[in-house]
């Protein structure tokens, strides 16, 4: 299994690019990149998932280098809003037993 | 429809009651999970299932027993739980297919007293 690692918070103002990396040195060949964003009391909410190189949609990119040893989150012009949990998760639900784990996360703070 | 329903929302319970956790999603997704969240902690998997297989965290202790009716149904239920137990419990649902794009539901809050 993949295990990950992140920063465990940053802070940021409003309207900056907010960057957050994780690390997987292990990843598997098979494993996709996925992060989700949790707000108190909520589940997770799906954000973006990648396998390498660059992925973007309308809320965030995701930056993966050639090793796929990291990834990279990045949120364009923060705003309030989006201060939450943000956790990377590396893995295929079709390996492993499907036993997925969750890094750490990183916890968000956008200050105005 | 994205959504994955949970109920109830909150549950407390004593350490003898007997209760089940429901969970529903309506997207075609054939992999269900249950995952159990403390507070300021990642939420754990417990169990899994996709096309209908049980795939087990074996860390999970007997007193939590799963079941799966159908591909849109998936049930939790409780027995002799510990207070230790009280947690925010998750149901995800994902295309069995690859990757790990999970859409969670809101959760149950449960308390054991």
């Amino acid at each position: 299994l993949a295990k990950t690692t992140q920063p465990i918070s940053m802070d940021s103002y409003e309207g900056q690019e907010v960057n957050i990396t994780c690390s997987h040195n292990n990843i598997a060949t098979n494993d996709y990149i996925t992060w989700y964003q949790q707000f108190p009391s909520q589940g997770p909410r799906f954000i973006i998932q990648g396998y390498k190189t660059k992925v973007t949609n309308e809320v965030a990119s995701l930056f993966i280098p050639a090793d796929r040893k990291s990834s990279t989150l990045s949120l364009p012009r923060v705003s309030l809003s989006d201060t939450a949990v943000y956790y990377c998760l590396v893995g295929d639900v079709n390996n492993a037993g499907n036993m997925l784990t969750f890094g750490g996360g990183t916890r968000l703070m956008v200050k105005p | 429809d994205t959504e994955v329903t949970q109920t109830p929302k909150h549950l407390v319970m004593g350490m003898t009651n007997k209760k089940s956790l429901k969970c529903e999603q309506h997207m075609g997704h054939r992999a269900m999970y249950w995952y159990k969240q403390k507070a300021k902690k990642p939420p754990e998997l417990m169990f899994v299932y996709s096309y209908e297989k049980l795939s087990i965290n074996e860390s999970v202790p007997s007193r939590f027993s799963p079941e799966c009716p159908n591909s849109s149904l998936l049930n939790l239920h409780l027995h002799a739980l510990q207070p230790e137990d009280s947690a925010l419990y998750l149901c995800a649902s994902s295309l069995a297919g690859t990757g790990t794009e999970q859409y969670f539901g809101p959760g149950t809050r449960l308390t054991v007293t």
